[in-house]
């Protein structure tokens, strides 16, 4: 079955350090890849997204992330934090041939940035 | 446009009441979906749409029953609430999931925050 793992469940950082979070995925074959970001008290927004082609993929607010299919894997990068980026962080894969526009989600990385 | 919304925002119910929530959008979408968020769990599906007056299950439909009526419309009952269905239920629509398109992005609705005591 696919699955989707994140590795920190919580991560602290101060206000313009740099950020990455971990998605690594279980799927051999063609993948979608979605990071979405919920922001305490609201429902979850879409950050980016992969499909297809540079797998170097830019989003809002100033996130980006890299798929290496080599490693299974579409981490979530931010060159600078800011308070308002406190907020859960969900990858998720949505895999060719699995059941219709079914999404699979990690259980989310909480992200606590101090000012 | 609205996007994707849901009704009731909170409820609080008692052992072996039922409910439905009801999901809206606007968007035209042809699929649906309901989840559940717990605790350190992330977003489970509970059941799904792919259209007008089609339904399936996801991962975790035990105690859920849904329906699709309408195109614009996705409902979740519970027919005998349980404490274990406290959760935060999410819907969402997008506009395609089969044909995995460059259009399978999912929208998320507000959610809804359900108690059950």
């Amino acid at each position: 079955a696919q699955s989707v793992s994140q590795h920190n469940h919580h991560v602290i950082l101060s206000e313009a350090a740099s950020l990455e979070l971990g998605c690594n995925y279980s799927y051999g074959g063609t993948v979608n890849l979605f990071w979405y970001v919920q922001y305490p008290g609201q429902h979850l927004q879409l950050l980016l997204k992969y499909f297809s082609g540079d797998p170097l993929v830019k989003g809002i607010k100033g996130f980006e992330a890299e798929f290496i299919k080599s490693k299974f894997s579409f981490n979530l990068r931010k060159p600078s934090v800011q308070w308002s980026d406190t907020a859960e962080y969900f990858c998720a894969v949505n895999a060719e041939g699995g059941s219709q526009g079914n999404l699979i989600f990690g259980k989310g990385t909480k992200l606590s940035v101090k000012p | 446009n609205a996007g994707v919304t849901q009704t009731p925002k909170f409820r609080v119910l008692k052992t072996g009441q039922s409910m439905t929530l009801l999901c809206a959008q606007d968007m035209n979408h042809e699929y649906m979906y309901w989840y559940r968020q717990d605790p350190g769990m992330g977003l489970r599906l509970i059941h799904y749409s792919v259209g007008e007056g089609t339904t399936a299950k996801g991962e975790v439909p035990d105690g859920y029953n849904v329906s699709r009526l309408k195109k614009q419309n996705f409902l979740l009952g519970l027919e005998s609430a349980a404490p274990s269905q406290t959760s935060v239920y999410f819907c969402a629509s997008s506009s395609s999931g089969g044909t995995f398109s460059s259009t399978d992005t999912q929208y998320f609705g507000p959610g809804t925050r359900l108690t059950v005591l």
